[in-house]
């Protein structure tokens, strides 16, 4: 089934080890994005690509990095975790429509870091 | 760049009543609004969306309605149901834009039975 997969949906750790949250789509879409949301709060886009070898920074500064060595792939790493990087990481994913660029979100990553 | 702004923060109905979120942009290009709907602890899923061809949409108990001229879209749910009770992001975004989808704040939606 088409979706976008998020792992690990739950991950305590920490403070100063090195993290990457994984992200894949199946869905065949260009465009992905990963989003930073304390629950049930505003969504804070901190990375955004438009296809493999594209990316770029969102709205928040974040001190996290991106790849996109693969169409279906956009992991997020963190070198050093610290407790202010404790949130909700929602990964979404777009395939550009005519007119619109519908976003489909996969069902996040708890990050907290101790 | 785009700004949406959101309202109100929170709303409590009850069930059967209409509830009402509206959302303002700033950037006249835009083209396209998207809603999304976040249940407790689920990821955010699309209920609705609009373009700016078209000045109103309905589907079942949700509509979405558009005033290009002031800038503002709203959603509007009849018949409220326990299970709407959910946080709702409205959206914005334009054609060709490298940056997709600017969300508002989020409403807090309470449907008391």
């Amino acid at each position: 089934e088409a979706d976008i997969y998020q792992t690990p949906r739950y991950l305590v750790i920490g403070t100063g080890k090195k993290i990457t949250l994984e992200c894949s789509q199946t869905m065949g879409h260009d465009k992905m994005y990963w989003y930073q949301q304390d629950p049930g709060m505003e969504l804070h886009l901190i990375h955004y690509s438009y296809g493999v070898n594209s990316t770029e920074k969102g709205d928040l500064s974040s001190e996290s990095t991106v790849s996109r060595i693969r169409t279906e792939h956009f992991p997020l790493t963190l070198e050093s975790a610290r407790p202010s990087h404790t949130s909700q990481y929602l990964c979404a994913s777009a395939r550009p429509g005519l007119e619109t660029d519908t976003q489909y979100f996969g069902p996040g990553t708890r990050l907290t870091v101790l | 760049g785009e700004n949406v702004e959101q309202h109100p923060s929170t709303l409590s109905v009850q069930e059967g009543d209409s509830a009402v979120i509206k959302c303002t942009y700033s950037d006249s290009a835009s083209n396209y609004f998207p809603w999304y709907k976040q249940e407790l602890g689920k990821r955010p899923q699309l209920i609705i969306d609009i373009r700016s061809n078209v000045g109103e949409k309905k589907d079942q108990r949700i509509a979405v309605t558009l005033n290009k001229t002031a800038k503002h879209f709203s959603l509007h749910i009849t018949e409220t149901q326990p299970e709407d009770s959910a946080v709702y992001f409205c959206a914005a975004s334009k054609r060709a834009g490298r940056r997709a989808l600017t969300f508002g704040s989020g409403t807090r939606l309470q449907v008391q039975p």
